[in-house]
């Protein structure tokens, strides 16, 4: 089955703990993303990347840090300078240089400060 | 800035009306519009993807329709079911470069009630 594949499903961090949460596609997607999901506010996307080895910020990236050495994974580290970690967060991918494309999304991990 | 805007934030009905689910858009350079069911706790299923150059999109019981000069696209549910319970994102994709910008909703929290 093509798709993405988000682990864990729930993470628990200490203050000031760096973690990592795991993103995977089979999709031969080049695009992949990281958004996180706060209640009553909507996505916001935290970093992207057209290409392995290329990421770009986004609209949040403060406290995170991202890393691309495979076409197939995209995993985000929340850094112990994120003040405020706790939240849901999504992985997403697209085809490269597809405007009119669709967006799949993982299942999410919800990340919970301790 | 592209900001984009849900209205009602919730909505409950009775099983087996037909309802419609409202977003608007204050940017009209759009590419795509996409919608996505979302399940709690749960990701994101997109559902439907209207491009810039459609009116409409169509599968099974649910129709979107997109009026890019008005800012506005609208997702109809016919015959509502308990199952359709959940809350519904739309998304506006704005094209920077080589890579999908999806801008967010807050979401419309849908309750069917049998």
């Amino acid at each position: 089955d093509g798709g993405i594949t988000q682990s864990p499903k729930y993470l628990f961090r200490k203050e000031g703990q760096n973690v990592t949460l795991s993103c995977e596609q089979n999709l031969n997607h080049d695009a992949m993303y990281w958004y996180r999901q706060d209640p009553g506010q909507g996505l916001r996307l935290i970093y992207y990347s057209q290409i392995v080895n290329d990421f770009q910020k986004g609209d949040i990236a403060e406290g995170y840090s991202v890393s691309r050495e495979k076409k197939e994974s995209f995993p985000l580290t929340v850094t112990s300078a994120q003040k405020n970690p706790t939240a849901f967060y999504l992985c997403a991918s697209s085809p490269k240089g597809q405007a009119r494309a669709e967006a799949f999304f993982g299942q999410g991990t919800r990340l919970t400060v301790v | 800035k592209q900001e984009v805007t849900q209205i009602p934030a919730a909505l409950s009905v009775p099983e087996g009306e037909n309802l419609v689910l409202n977003c608007s858009f204050t940017d009209s350079a759009i590419y795509n519009l996409q919608w996505f069911r979302q399940d709690p706790g749960k990701g994101l299923t997109s559902l439907l993807l209207i491009q810039s150059s459609q009116r409409e999109q169509t599968s099974g019981r649910l129709n979107a329709s997109l009026d890019k000069s008005s800012g506005r696209s609208t997702l109809y549910i016919a015959a509502s079911q308990p199952g359709d319970s959940a809350t519904y994102l739309c998304a506006a994709n704005l094209y920077g470069g080589a890579t999908n910008k999806l801008i967010f909703g807050t979401g419309t929290l849908l309750a069917v009630q049998p």
